[in-house]
């Protein structure tokens, strides 16, 4: 079975630019979890799709959005671009609630 | 905002030796716990979720036991190899609400 893909895996914009990026789980998992990571945090939850439905999310801010397709796949979307957006952004699939099966992430540098 | 802490932060182990860390969480409305693995440069994996009370997971040399009543859960680790060298997440869930994880402890088994 393959695992969770994510694309692209690197990324560089520039402040106030906007970027989104994708995220396809493991055949037959409905839920898709994102999630940002920075030096000295943990993970930091953004939101958590599931059948196309937003189901939880985390406390950023409204640049912050996401959706999901019906094929499950997952789109995030950053708009306006700050400096502190620099992250590695991982997202995860489940079944349901329960394990979470991370991609590789994609690493966004802000510039 | 739910707490999730861990410690230590980080530990140095010889080869060979056992280890263990804690997870420490609020204690109210538990839903399910889980303990992830996070190799450098690779996704985070899991390891445990863990749902009952005084449950004992084990897979090869690393064991969990949780405490659902008091908010703790330690993660064991016999006879430590390199390949251990990580960073261990756990992550608590509460309800129907989102997954929240601890910061981690980075494990470094001295060869």
């Amino acid at each position: 079975k393959a695992g969770v893909t994510q694309t692209p895996r690197y990324l560089i914009k520039t402040r106030g630019q906007q970027v989104t990026l994708s995220c396809s789980p493991i055949s037959g998992h409905r839920s898709v979890s994102w999630y940002q990571q920075t030096p000295g945090q943990g993970l930091q939850f953004l939101f958590e799709y599931f059948s196309e439905t937003q189901r939880n999310k985390g406390n950023f801010p409204g640049r912050f959005s996401g959706r999901q397709f019906s094929n499950s796949r997952s789109e995030m979307n950053v708009s306006t671009l700050e400096l502190g957006d620099s992250a590695l952004y991982l997202c995860a699939s489940s079944r349901n609630t329960d394990t979470q099966y991370f991609g590789p992430g994609t690493r966004l540098t802000v510039l | 905002i739910l707490n999730v802490e861990q410690s230590p932060q980080s530990l140095h182990v010889q080869e060979g030796d056992s280890t263990n860390f804690t997870c420490s969480f609020p204690s109210s409305n538990f839903y399910a716990l889980h303990w992830y693995r996070w190799e450098t440069a690779k996704s985070p994996e899991a390891l445990f979720v863990m749902t009952l009370n005084g449950d004992e997971k084990k897979k090869g040399r690393i064991s969990a036991t949780l405490n659902t009543k008091e908010g703790y859960s330690y993660l064991y680790i016999k006879g430590s190899q390199p390949e251990d060298s990580a960073t261990y997440l756990c992550a608590f869930k509460r309800g129907n609400e989102k997954l929240t994880f601890g910061t981690g402890t980075r494990l470094t088994i001295i060869p």
